[in-house]
């Protein structure tokens, strides 16, 4: 069965202090990895896609990274915008299914 | 371009009422997905549809029915509400062709009384 757990479920952070958020999957032939942000009350915002293992993608101060087993989203220098619900999912390479599983997340605040 | 939009962005109803949300997807997007989004459970996906054809179904009950017209506006209908269908509710489009992620809209926030 297709898992994704993301750790830690929240996190707060001073302004400027670096950190990385975890995304753990077991799925059945991976299609892709998504990153998506979210703010309260709104639709989850695409951020990156990640295909094959070793594969890095970078905006602004975020970078994506995959490894066979986990996913990383490295901030660097974070600022108060920032902060969002980071939700991680996971696309499985079934013939018809297009559907994305979902992570719970993991809520970020940074602090000014 | 406009993004994915879904009305109405509220809704209040009563148990076993139902209820019809709408989507209108990116242009030239042509595949529309559904998810349900409650604190408990997070996202999950209810189904997809191409070319006004469902190509994919997540594990909810019946009551859960969704549709796709020819111009690629999807609505979804939930019959019989039950207090745990409230929830935000999603709709997501992607292109058919190269990547496979997908834009969310808003969503619709369903409160069931």
């Amino acid at each position: 069965e297709d898992q994704v757990t993301q750790s830690p479920e929240a996190l707060r952070l001073q302004e400027g202090e670096s950190s990385s958020l975890n995304c753990s999957y077991t799925v059945s032939g991976l299609r892709g990895l998504f990153w998506y942000r979210q703010d309260p009350g709104k639709g989850p915002e695409f951020l990156f896609t990640l295909y094959s293992a070793g594969e890095e993608k970078e905006k602004e101060r975020l970078k994506a990274t995959l490894t066979k087993k986990e996913s990383f989203l490295h901030i660097t220098a974070p600022k108060p915008e920032d902060s969002a619900t980071y939700l991680c999912a996971v696309q499985a390479d079934q013939t018809g299914a297009n559907n994305l599983f979902f992570g719970t997340g993991t809520r970020l605040t940074v602090i000014p | 371009k406009a993004g994915v939009t879904q009305t109405p962005r509220y809704l209040i109803k009563t148990r076993g009422q139902q209820v019809t949300l709408s989507c209108s997807p990116i242009s030239g997007h042509r595949s529309v997905s559904w998810y349900q989004q409650t604190p408990g459970q997070g996202l999950q996906f209810l189904f997809e549809y191409f070319s006004e054809t469902q190509r994919n179904k997540g594990n909810f009950p019946g009551r859960f029915s969704g549709r796709q017209f020819s111009n690629s506006r999807s609505e979804m209908n939930v019959s019989t509400l039950e207090l745990g269908d409230s929830a935000l509710y999603l709709c997501a489009s992607r292109p058919l062709t190269g990547a496979y992620e997908q834009y969310f809209g808003p969503g619709t926030r369903l409160t069931v009384t």
